[in-house]
């Protein structure tokens, strides 16, 4: 069975472009965290979607949205890209909403931004 | 005060030996407990989850909760250069709030 995956693995864009980042749960999980880590510290919250609607919403500005979709993939914006924008963005799933909150990982897209 | 805090490491161990990997958090209504391993440029994966005070083994790895003291400790015990990675710590804070609080993490050297 195949895990969370995430696409593009790497990436590099310039300053102002923008960038999509798609996710796909492992199959049964209903929910999909996205959190962004920088290079020397943990991951941060950016948001967590479950049957399409979006359950919570971390720290970060407006410049970035996600969204879900009806097979429980889910996709994550980010436009007018910054330089502190470069990290690994890292998606999630489990399979419940909320509760134990176990999360298994995907690899992850690398996102530079020049 | 930092949230969840780590001692950022590096921590050397010789092989066979026990690792302990300390963190502590600052939301003293905070429910849920978890560590994460993280090898170098992969993603996280979970090693352990705890919500009882006391002590939760599974195989090699024991994970302790004090909450009275708010921390939450993992132990591995005959310690592999294998275990050597980033050991993150990441707690559930009390409230209808969905996101982990992440540690920056503990580096875990193992040296044969």
């Amino acid at each position: 069975d195949a895990g969370v995956t995430q696409s593009p693995t790497h990436l590099i864009k310039t300053r102002g472009q923008h960038v999509t980042l798609r996710c796909s749960p492992i199959s049964g999980h209903k929910s999909v965290s996205w959190y962004q880590q920088v290079l020397g510290q943990g991951p941060q919250f950016i948001f967590q979607y479950y049957e399409k609607e979006e359950r919570g919403r971390g720290n970060f500005p407006d410049r970035f949205s996600a969204r879900q979709f009806p097979n429980y993939s889910s996709e994550l914006n980010v436009n007018a890209l910054l330089l502190g924008d470069s990290a690994l963005y890292l998606c999630a799933s489990s399979v419940e909403d909320w509760g134990a909150n176990v999360l298994t990982f995907g690899a992850g897209s690398r996102l530079t931004v020049l | 005060q930092k949230e969840v805090e780590q001692n950022s490491g590096p921590l050397s161990v010789p092989e066979g030996a026990i690792a302990s990997l300390n963190c502590t958090y600052s939301d003293r209504g905070s429910q849920s407990f978890f560590w994460y391993r993280q090898y170098s440029g992969k993603s996280p994966e979970l090693i352990m989850f705890i919500y009882s005070n006391g002590d939760k083994e599974d195989g090699r790895f024991t994970a302790q909760l004090n909450k009275a003291s708010q921390y939450v400790s993992l132990l591995i015990r005959d310690s592999q250069p294998s275990d050597s990675a980033t050991y993150l710590c990441a707690v559930i804070p009390a409230g209808n709030n969905r996101k982990l609080i992440w540690g920056l993490g503990t580096s875990l050297a193992v040296n044969p």
